[in-house]
Formats: C-alpha cells, structure tokens, sequence
C-alpha cells in the first residue's frame, strides 16, 4: 500500500536546459498513457498521449517514450522554461476502463 | 477553446451536511468523470458515466455519493453526509469517446469542518 501524504519527487533543471521525468506504470494491459500538467491549484492539463502500438510520439518541446517491456513511461522537454514549472502525472487507462490511474507525480522546478 | 467548467470554485461545509459540487462538461463529449485529489497527494478516480448511467466506480465512491446529469449540459456529483475525510479537491472530466483525452475542469475544493 502507499504511505499517506506522500512527499513529490522534485526534478530542478536549469532554464533552456532538457528535463526528462519518469513513471513507471501498474497495469500491463493499459493500452493508452497521458502525460498531465498541473499547475497549483488548478485541475490537470493535458500535454500529450501515446497508444501501446508505439513507443515513441512528439508534440511541440514534449516527447513521451512509452517501454512496454519494463512499464515505463517518460516526458521530455525540450528548452524547458519557467512556465513549465509544474506538477507532472502520468496516467493510464486500463484495457476495457473507463478510469485513468494517475500515478504519483513529479515536480519540475525550473531555476531561471 | 472548449473547456469543462465547475461550481463552485470553493465549497466549505459542516460534517454531515450534503453538498452538490457541479460540472458543465464539453459540450460535444459523451463521457463524464469525477476525481479527486487529496492535498498533496494523486488524482484518483471517482466515478464514470455514460448514457445516463454509471459505467464504472471506485471504492471510494460508496453509498453517500451519486451523480447526475439534470439536463443536457450540467453533470453533477452529490455527497450526503459529507465526512471529514472528504475533503479535497474534486475534478470533473469528460472525454470525447472512451480510450480518448479526458479534459479536466478547474476543480472544486471541498473542506469539511
């Protein structure tokens, strides 16, 4: 089981840098992954998202690289900024659900 | 752009009382979520709905909860006798087709005294 109130892991990158954050999945049959974006108090926000039939997807400064081999999922962005400070969840949608588990989350800290 | 919307933005209420937090999903989209996020920790699942109905649940949502969709545009979730330990921020979703985006409202914070 998970310990309650659960200390974020902090990714500090430095302006114009690269960030790369990590989540390891539960489920072997989720078919389809988010990345989400969310900043303090506000709701999630989607970035982008990658079936189980690839490995691989780029959207504008984000990659997400999907292994389904050792259930795990990254986001990696490119020249990150200070608007990119944030807390950032991965979450699946199980095969034959209609829930997205959200996984623990990160945050980014972006030092100017 | 299209956005979920909520209602409202903060909510505070006695244990025992009954809330309705609400929700106006996209308006083209079919299936409608609840979650909620306990401060500092995951977003976790509530409830779907889809074709006036309950597709799936989580344990959390026991008894003392329900949702509705009143209308064409409105999605609500009711809580009955509100406890201290549902105090959180609760989102609402709601997606296009299942296996799809889910778009997330701007939440609701619920504080139970």
């Amino acid at each position: 089981g998970e310990s309650v109130g659960l200390h974020l892991p902090t990714l500090s990158v430095q302006e114009g840098d690269n960030s790369i954050i990590n989540c390891a999945y539960s489920n072997s049959a989720s078919d389809y992954f988010i990345w989400y974006k969310q900043e303090s108090g506000k709701g999630p926000q989607f970035i982008i998202d990658i079936r189980s039939n690839m490995d691989k997807r780029q959207g504008q400064r984000v990659t997400v690289l999907l292994n389904k081999t050792v259930k795990h999922l990254s986001l990696q962005i490119a020249a990150t900024q200070p608007g990119d400070s944030a807390v950032y969840f991965c979450a699946e949608d199980g095969a034959g659900s209609y829930q997205l588990t959200f996984g623990k989350g990160t945050k980014l800290s972006v030092i100017p | 752009e299209p956005e979920v919307t909520q209602t409202p933005s903060h909510q505070v209420t006695q244990m025992g009382q009954e809330v309705i937090l609400r929700c106006v999903p996209i308006s083209n989209h079919l299936y409608f979520y609840w979650y909620r996020q306990i401060l500092g920790q995951k977003v976790e699942f509530l409830v779907s709905f889809y074709n006036n109905e309950i597709s799936e649940k989580s344990e959390i949502f026991d008894d003392q909860f329900s949702v509705e969709r009143p209308d064409g545009s409105n999605f609500t979730l009711k809580i009955r006798s509100t406890k201290l330990e549902d105090s959180a921020m609760y989102f609402c979703a709601s997606s296009a087709d299942r296996g799809n985006e889910q778009f997330f409202g701007p939440g609701t914070r619920l504080t139970v005294l």
